[in-house]
């Protein structure tokens, strides 16, 4: 079946980065536009960003102001966030979600999604 | 960017009854999801395009709405059915959450 498997949380001190992944089985991975969505704890969902599946579009949130990069290695299926310059608000859980159809060129939902990863900022 | 508002913030009710959760818009948007999390768990899909029943999701699971304004509804609650929902608006490559509505057993 379908799954994906998110990677590399954990503490971190503010003012630095991380890279989180989401390896991806069960799919054709290129065929599928994928995004991260984070939850801060006891908060609500909050969509960060979207590769599309041939990587020709990628969007952001605009809260994030340019510290995240989203990208992925189809040949490996496997989708990446790099976080720079993290602070205290971006500790949440980060999720990795896929498009619910292939070769979308139009926005769509998200059915299928990760267990999540942690990632913690704190001195 | 589109703002979703949820409400109510809180629901409570019993296994057999009907849930009738709201969610509205800013502004008119193109296309409109709803979403199950259970503690401890990923959310799930339940909605896409407002009306349309996920893969696997009962049909007691029912959604309605266009423009601003939306609706998802379960006709008979179950045991499994307590949590918190979410909708989500995608359309012109952004793509928001409302804050949640918790469903939860009286």
């Amino acid at each position: 079946q379908v799954q994906l498997v998110e990677s590399g949380g954990g503490v971190v001190q503010p003012g630095g980065s991380l890279r989180l992944s989401c390896a991806a089985s069960g799919l054709t991975f290129s065929n599928y536009g994928m995004h991260w969505v984070r939850q801060a704890p006891g908060k609500g969902l909050e969509w960060l960003a979207f590769i599309r599946f041939n990587e020709n579009n990628r969007y952001y949130a605009d809260s994030l102001k340019g510290r995240f990069t989203i990208s992925r290695d189809n040949s490996k299926n496997t989708l990446y966030l790099e976080m720079n310059s993290l602070r205290a608000e971006d500790t949440a859980v980060y999720y990795c979600t896929k498009d619910q159809n292939q070769y979308r060129w139009t926005d769509d939902a998200f059915d299928i999604w990760g267990q999540g990863t942690m990632v913690t900022v704190s001195s | 960017e589109v703002v979703l508002t949820q409400s109510p913030g809180t629901l409570s009710l019993s296994p057999g009854e009907r849930a009738t959760l709201s969610c509205r818009a800013s502004q008119s948007v193109s296309f409109l999801a709803w979403y199950q999390q259970k503690p401890g768990q990923s959310p799930r899909l339940l909605i896409f395009d407002a009306s349309s029943r996920a893969s696997g999701i009962p049909d007691r699971f029912s959604g309605s709405g266009s423009g601003a304004d939306f609706t998802l509804s379960i006709s008979r609650l179950e045991p499994e059915d307590f949590g918190v929902y979410y909708c989500q608006q995608y359309g012109g490559s952004r793509w928001t959450f409302g804050q949640g509505t918790k469903v939860e057993l009286k």
